[in-house]
């Protein structure tokens, strides 16, 4: 059974900076693709980046330069290195791994709330 | 870097069926097999219930069903049942090695 704890969120102001982390228990993050995925306050899932098992990342346009995305195998645990954060980028975030091309969410989230 | 294009909301009885679409481009939706589809209860976390365009994982109701055509891809939801109403996302692989999700779709059953 695959566990996922996210944690890491809270309140930030604009322009401030917070890490991300995902706890996995089941899987081994280096051997999936891993990715975050947030949800905005009424507003959609919006995919955010992605790490493939070989290191490689991507990310949506509106957050390159700004998150980083980086992950630790030996403790299995995926990041998310956010800064210069903008009040759009208020969201619960998740941690998602990979599965037959799509991804499996399993984890509750973590709240970043942007505001001053 | 677009989101794909759903319909903002859809409405049925129970007992009938709905067909969700999902726009995208060449680039993503038409470009891949990889579509996927998440069913968004309030309150939860998004549950895969369509990967690679019409497969369903274990546990799904046979009641879904997934296909492309093109650049559009689609959800159907055969029997519709009370507890289907949800949120629903289509999801895409790009030739950027991005992923880019749909705004989503209100299934309202009546």
């Amino acid at each position: 059974e695959v566990e996922v704890v996210e944690s890491g969120g809270g309140l930030v102001q604009p322009g401030g900076s917070l890490r991300l982390s995902c706890e996995v228990s089941g899987l081994t993050v280096s051997s999936k693709y891993m990715s975050w995925v947030r949800q905005g306050p009424e507003k959609g899932l919006e995919w955010v980046s992605v790490i493939y098992s070989g290191g490689n990342t991507h990310y949506t346009d509106s957050v390159k330069g700004r998150f980083t995305i980086s992950r630790d195998d030996s403790k299995n645990t995926l990041f998310l290195q956010m800064k210069s954060l903008r009040v759009e980028d208020t969201a619960v975030y998740y941690c998602v791994h990979g599965i037959k091309n799509a991804f499996e969410f399993r984890g509750q989230g973590t709240l970043v709330t942007i505001s001053s | 870097q677009s989101a794909l294009t759903q319909p903002a909301s859809v409405s049925a009885s129970p007992g009938q069926s709905i067909t969700i679409s999902c726009t995208g481009t060449n680039s993503d939706v038409g470009g891949y097999h990889y579509v996927s589809w998440y069913q968004h209860h309030p309150g939860t976390v998004p549950k895969l219930v369509i990967y690679e365009v019409m497969n369903r994982p274990s546990g799904v109701s046979s009641r879904f069903s997934g296909s492309k055509s093109g650049n559009t891809a689609s959800l159907t939801i055969s029997g519709l049942q009370a507890e289907d109403e949800a949120q629903y996302y289509c999801c895409s692989y790009t030739d950027r090695g991005t992923w880019v999700f749909g705004g989503g779709t209100k299934l309202h059953v009546l």
